[in-house]
């Protein structure tokens, strides 16, 4: 079974400070995608950062980067420096090569106060 | 360019009532998806489309749900009769090639009473 587990249904982070949201899946592919969607309260997802299972280097954005533990099946997203803009529903999704379809997990709420 | 955009953006509807949800992609694209987050769980596959073709409905719930992509421009989904475990956020998403990034739309919240 292919499956995305966000251990964390909601986080609050001070803006300006840095937060980590978890991120584990399950897939017996050893070729795949992943990433992290954001989806702001205006409702509309967004691609947030992409890795290759390939890549050893993990992938990094601006403010964003991951923590990609192949071995253990980690995807974890640190946001650094969090503004109130970053405050969204965060999806971890993989997808499989040659595959057609995202999977994804449940959903971590993040709170950004000011 | 456009974004993936979808009608409604909301729709309140009674249980055994009809409702069709319609999915623009952004032009050019040949994948076109749907997927659906019930509340508080994780965000599911329905379908893809590539053209007017459908490539994989295996997400499908049952048979009240029928799909179109007529023309292979625009998706429509119809829920027929409406269920209240089908309320949720109808996601469409869309990409142009195989295996690069999905563009999603806003959703449409479906609520069935």
């Amino acid at each position: 079974a292919q499956t995305v587990t966000q251990s964390q249904p909601e986080m609050s982070v001070q803006e300006a400070e840095t937060v980590t949201l978890s991120c584990t899946y399950d897939t017996s592919e050893n070729n795949y995608y992943l990433f992290w969607y954001k989806q702001p309260p205006s409702r509309q997802m967004i691609l947030v950062i992409r890795q290759e299972a390939y890549k050893q280097q993990n992938a990094t954005e601006n403010r964003f980067s991951v923590n990609f533990q192949k071995a253990a099946k980690s995807f974890s997203l640190k946001i650094s420096d969090s503004q109130l803009g970053d405050t969204a529903m965060y999806f971890c999704a993989f997808w499989v090569e040659y595959g057609n379809k995202l999977v994804f997990g449940a959903g971590t709420i993040l709170r950004v106060k000011s | 360019e456009a974004g993936v955009t979808q009608f409604p953006s909301h729709s309140v509807i009674e249980k055994g009532q009809t409702v069709t949800l319609r999915c623009d992609p952004i032009s050019g694209h040949d994948n076109l998806y749907w997927y659906r987050r019930v509340m508080g769980k994780e965000i599911k596959f329905l379908l893809h489309f590539v053209k007017e073709s459908k490539q994989d409905e295996s997400g499908m719930p049952n048979n009240r749900f029928l799909a179109e992509r007529t023309g292979g421009t625009y998706s429509t989904l119809k829920v027929q009769p409406a269920e209240l475990e089908d309320s949720g956020v109808y996601f469409c998403a869309s990409n142009a090639a195989h295996n690069s990034p999905l563009h999603f739309g806003n959703g449409t919240r479906l609520t069935v009473t």
